[in-house]
C-alpha cells in the first residue's frame, strides 16, 4: 500500500539507449512531479503535471519527456541517454494547489555507462 | 529557477547536542517546508510553515518562517542517532524548490 511507487529502483544502461521510469500514486492527488537528485544531493525539479497543465523546467533537455496515461501515473521517458543523466530520479505528488506536502517515491537510481 | 541556500552544508555533532540549520533565499515564498532524507529513501516532510513569522514544533523539531518570507530555520533538540540524514528546506511559489541540503551526522 505504498503511497508513491516507482519502478525500477535501479537501472543500468548504455549511452544512447532509451529508457522509462514508471511512477504511480494511490493518494488521489492531482499533481505529480519528477525531481532529479545529482551526486551532490541537490534536488532539482524537472516537471510538474496535473490534468490541466504541464510545467517544464526550462533547463531540462527535450530528451526527457513525461507521459501521463491517467491522473495516478506519471512516467518519465528519456531518449538517447548520456553519461550526465546518471542520477537518482524521484517521483512525487501533492494535492491541487501546490501548497503543502510533497509525497516522494523511493527513487530510481539511473546509471549510464 | 529559484535558489535556496542552506547552511551549514554538513554537521557532525555528539548525541544529545542541539542542532540549528537555516535556509535563505532571494525570493519570497508562500510556504516553507522542511524535509528529511534517509539514505536510499525519498525526502519526508518534517514541518510545514504557512505564515510569515510562524513558529511550529513537531516533537524535538522547531522551525520558523522568517518575517520577510525569504528565510527559515530548523532546530533539533537533544539529537539522537536516528536524526542522521540530509535535511532540505523547500519553498513553494508556483512550484516546489529545494535547498542545497544540510547533512547531519550524530556521533553516539
Amino acid at each position: 500500500d505504498t503511497a508513491v511507487s516507482q519502478t525500477p529502483k535501479y537501472l543500468v544502461t548504455q549511452m544512447g539507449n532509451d529508457k522509462s521510469i514508471k511512477c504511480e500514486q494511490n493518494l488521489g492527488h492531482d499533481t505529480m512531479y519528477w525531481y532529479k537528485q545529482d551526486s551532490k544531493k541537490f534536488l532539482k525539479i524537472m516537471f510538474s503535471y496535473n490534468n490541466k497543465e504541464l510545467i517544464i523546467n526550462e533547463t531540462v533537455p527535450n530528451r526527457f519527456s513525461p507521459k501521463s496515461p491517467d491522473k495516478a501515473h506519471l512516467n518519465l521517458h528519456i531518449n538517447s541517454l548520456e553519461l550526465g543523466d546518471s542520477a537518482v530520479y524521484f517521483c512525487a505528488s501533492s494535492r491541487e494547489g501546490l501548497t503543502g506536502e510533497l509525497f516522494f517515491g523511493e527513487g530510481s537510481r539511473l546509471t549510464v555507462l | 529557477g529559484q535558489q535556496l541556500n542552506q547552511s551549514p552544508q554538513s554537521m557532525f555533532i555528539q548525541e544529545g547536542e542541539d542542532v540549528s540549520m537555516n535556509c535563505t533565499s532571494s525570493s519570497i515564498f508562500n510556504t516553507w517546508l522542511w524535509y528529511k532524507q534517509d539514505p536510499g529513501e525519498g525526502p519526508v516532510l518534517l514541518i510545514a510553515l504557512y505564515k510569515a513569522g510562524e513558529l511550529t514544533s513537531n516533537g524535538r523539531l522547531t522551525a520558523q518562517f522568517g518575517i520577510t518570507r525569504k528565510d527559515s530555520f530548523l532546530n533539533i533538540s537533544a539529537s539522537i542517532p536516528s536524526d542522521v540524514g540530509i535535511y532540505f528546506c523547500a519553498g513553494d511559489t508556483h512550484q516546489f524548490y529545494f535547498g542545497t541540503g544540510t547533512s547531519l551526522t550524530v556521533i553516539p
